[in-house]
């Protein structure tokens, strides 16, 4: 059975920093690109960042660009991402997804909430 | 990037209703449009992929049709599972973006 189980949501100051993880199983990790979306508070869904199989091709929506990292450790089917200078606006709970060939996103976390404040 | 515009917003029927939903495209995405439901507190879940494809286990009432810049979702007798909100999301390019949603309640 797939599963993406995302940890390391909390609250932080606006301009601090968390690096949320998720932990994959049930799969071969290795072999699928992955990905982050967000949702804010009664808001819709919003794509953050993608991250290929190896690792060697990343992809990040603009309002994160240059302060959040995608990264992944295949030898621990781990997916993380790196968020530094943390504002209000990325307030969302955060889920990562798996990205099968030529298909959408297939399986979902559960998701973990970031809440930016002070 | 591409904009993803999703209509009507919010829809109320009566289980056994035909449902349909329309997704446009700011510019062409040929077939790679995806179709989602999600329920409150729950993570979306994969509906249809490249425009008509049905994702395993999803049942047979869903389907979707289109292509380029107009494509639709349709569900032919609701049923009391299926209100929940519905999001397309274009997987042609990146950034991947996602329509608004649209919210299935019951009148």
């Amino acid at each position: 059975e797939v599963q993406l189980v995302e940890s390391g949501g909390g609250l932080v100051q606006p301009g601090g920093s968390l690096r949320l993880s998720c932990a994959a199983s049930g799969f071969t990790f290795s072999n699928y690109w992955m990905g982050w979306v967000r949702q804010a508070p009664g808001k819709g869904l919003e794509w953050v960042a993608n991250i290929k199989e190896d690792g060697s091709e990343k992809y990040y929506v603009d309002s994160v660009k240059g302060r959040f990292s995608i990264s992944r450790d295949n030898a621990k089917n781990s997916l993380f991402l790196q968020m530094n200078s943390l504002r209000a606006e990325d307030t969302a709970v955060y889920f990562c997804a798996r990205v099968p060939v030529h298909r959408p996103f297939d399986y979902w976390g559960q998701g973990t909430l970031v809440t930016v404040s002070s | 990037d591409v904009q993803m515009t999703q209509s009507p917003s919010s829809v109320s029927a009566s289980v056994g209703d035909r449902v349909t939903i329309t997704c446009r495209a700011s510019q062409g995405v040929r077939s790679w449009l995806a179709w989602y439901q999600q329920k409150p507190g729950k993570a979306p879940k994969l509906l249809i992929y490249t425009a008509s494809t049905l994702q395993s286990g999803v049942p047979s009432r869903f389907s979707g049709s289109g292509s380029g810049t107009d494509f639709t979702l349709t569900i032919s007798g609701l049923q009391p599972e299926d209100f929940a909100t519905y999001y397309c999301q274009q997987a042609d390019s990146f950034p991947l973006t996602f329509g608004g949603g649209t919210k299935v309640e019951i009148k």
